[in-house]
C-alpha cells in the first residue's frame, strides 16, 4: 500500500505562470511533509517543509498548503523559471518515526521558456 | 554545508557478484539511511542506521545489508547481484531530531548485468 501518492507524472507549464504539484497520503501518523527536488544526476535536495500544525508555509516562490482532513497538500512555484525544472518529490514522516521517511514517486516538472 | 559523498557514480557488476557501496558524511549526524530511486516507484528505503553498529530495516531489504563501523560511513552489500537491483542508490543522513529533512549524496548508478 503506498502511503504517500503523486498522481501526475509529469508537469510542463510555461515560464512565468504557476505551477502547482499535488500529494496525496493515507497515513494519518504522518505529521511533517517536504518537498524535494532532483535534477539528473544529482542527489535530492530539499526544497521546503510544513508541520501539520500549520496549513500553509511560504518561501520566496514556493508555497506549500496543507489540507489535513483531505489528507492533501500542494506545492505551488509562483512565478515559474526555467530552472524549476526537475523531479519534484513529497515526503512524509511522523514524529514517532525519527524521521523515517516515505517518498511518493515524483512529478517531473518541465518550464518551457 | 553538510556533504553526503557516495564513492562511485557509476558501477557496471555481474550477476552473482559481491557488491559494495559506500557513503561517508562529514558534519557527525546521527542518522544515515539507504534508498533506492527507480522510475515510477519513488524512493524506497532499503536500510537505516540511528547510531554506530546499529541497523534496522527499510521497506525493501531482502537482498541488501549494512555495515557501520563508524559513525561517518555507511555502506550498503548486495551479497548477490541480481538484474533487478539494478537502479540508482542514494544515500541520506540527518542529525538525529525526528522529522529533520535529509541530506543526500549524488547517487550511484549501478547495473548488474
Amino acid at each position: 500500500d503506498q502511503q504517500v501518492k503523486q498522481n501526475s507524472p509529469s508537469l510542463s507549464v510555461q515560464e512565468g505562470r504557476i505551477s502547482i504539484l499535488n500529494c496525496d497520503y493515507t497515513n494519518s501518523m504522518f505529521d511533517y511533509f517536504l518537498w524535494y527536488k532532483k535534477y539528473p544526476a544529482e542527489g535530492p535536495t530539499f526544497l521546503i517543509s510544513i508541520s501539520s500544525i500549520k496549513d500553509k508555509n511560504e518561501d520566496g516562490r514556493f508555497t506549500v498548503f496543507l489540507n489535513k482532513s483531505a489528507k492533501h497538500l500542494s506545492l505551488h512555484i509562483v512565478p515559474s523559471q526555467p530552472g524549476d525544472s526537475a523531479v519534484y518529490f513529497c515526503a512524509a514522516s511522523a514524529y514517532t518515526n525519527a524521521g523515517k521517511s516515505t517518498f511518493g514517486d515524483g512529478t517531473t516538472l518541465t518550464v518551457k521558456p | 554545508d553538510v556533504k553526503v559523498t557516495q564513492s562511485s557514480r557509476y558501477l557496471v557488476k555481474r550477476t552473482g557478484e559481491k557488491v559494495f557501496l559506500e557513503c561517508v558524511q562529514d558534519m557527525d549526524h546521527e542518522n544515515m539511511f539507504w534508498y533506492r530511486q527507480d522510475p515510477g516507484l519513488g524512493l524506497r528505503l532499503i536500510y537505516f542506521s540511528y547510531d554506530v553498529k546499529m541497523k534496522e530495516k527499510g521497506d525493501i531489504p531482502e537482498g541488501y545489508s549494512v555495515s557501520r563501523e563508524k559513525k561517518e560511513r555507511f555502506s550498503l552489500i548486495l551479497e548477490s547481484a541480481s538484474t533487478n537491483q539494478t537502479s540508482m542508490y542514494l544515500c541520506a543522513s540527518t542529525q538525529g531530531a525526528p522529522n529533520e529533512k535529509l541530506f543526500f549524496g549524488s547517487g550511484t548508478q549501478l547495473s548488474v548485468l
